[in-house]
């Protein structure tokens, strides 16, 4: 089925490690984003893509860094974990335009210790 | 800086009550608007959205929104809740007249509806 792809699932991390969580989309959407979702706060934006080879911070991109190679695939790199990035992260992605509002995945719930 | 506020952070009521859950975004010029859904341990479903046209806007599960521009709010209505809308609800604006496309959401509603 068309949608957004995400994995792992489920990780927990020691602090200092390091990891990437996979995003990918099969609805040829050129815009692609990462989210991270905190019990009263919302989704806040990490990283955004407007295209291959675009990429921009959003709100809260400390720690995090992404790079997109392909229209398809947006990979979340955390570098070197911290407890504060405990967290459920969600890829979304849609037409640049956000015409037909987002796609999202069904999220990743990353635990630092 | 352009923002998105929902007001009601938890939001209790009997099944066959009706629900209106605020929404009102920091931006007077052009604006996208959607409600998301998610039902627990579920990612966001998109319920609705308003991009121009018909202020009332009906989207799936029985749930509608207005636009009302003069007072930057998009607030969601049902007449009639049932125990399955029991979810988080989120407005989210898409400021398209800033020359961006990013989707800046509220903080959420908690809906429960008891039986």
């Amino acid at each position: 089925n068309a949608g957004v792809t995400q994995t792992p699932k489920f990780q927990v991390l020691k602090t200092g490690q390091s990891m990437t969580l996979q995003c990918a989309q099969d609805m040829n959407h050129e815009y692609m984003s990462w989210y991270r979702q905190d019990p009263g706060m919302g989704l806040r934006l990490i990283h955004y893509s407007v295209g291959a080879g675009i990429t921009d911070q959003g709100e809260v991109p400390n720690g995090y860094n992404v790079s997109r190679s392909t229209t398809e695939d947006f990979p979340l790199r955390l570098l070197s974990a911290a407890p504060s990035q405990t967290s459920v992260y969600f890829c979304a992605s849609s037409y640049v335009q956000g015409g037909n509002g987002y796609t999202f995945g069904s999220g990743t719930r990353l635990t630092v210790v | 800086a352009q923002s998105v506020s929902q007001h009601n952070h938890h939001v209790i009521l009997s099944e066959a009550a009706s629900l209106e859950l605020g929404c009102n975004y920091s931006y007077g010029g052009t604006v996208n608007l959607f409600w998301y859904v998610q039902y627990p341990g579920q990612h966001l479903q998109l319920l609705l959205k308003y991009f121009s046209g018909d202020p009332l806007v009906k989207g799936i599960k029985g749930f509608e929104a207005e636009f009302i521009k003069s007072k930057f709010s998009f607030n969601l209505r049902k007449p009639s809740v049932q125990w399955s809308d029991t979810a988080e609800y989120f407005c989210a604006v898409i400021y398209s007249g800033a020359g961006s496309y990013q989707l800046t959401f509220g903080k959420g509603t908690k809906l429960s509806v008891i039986p």
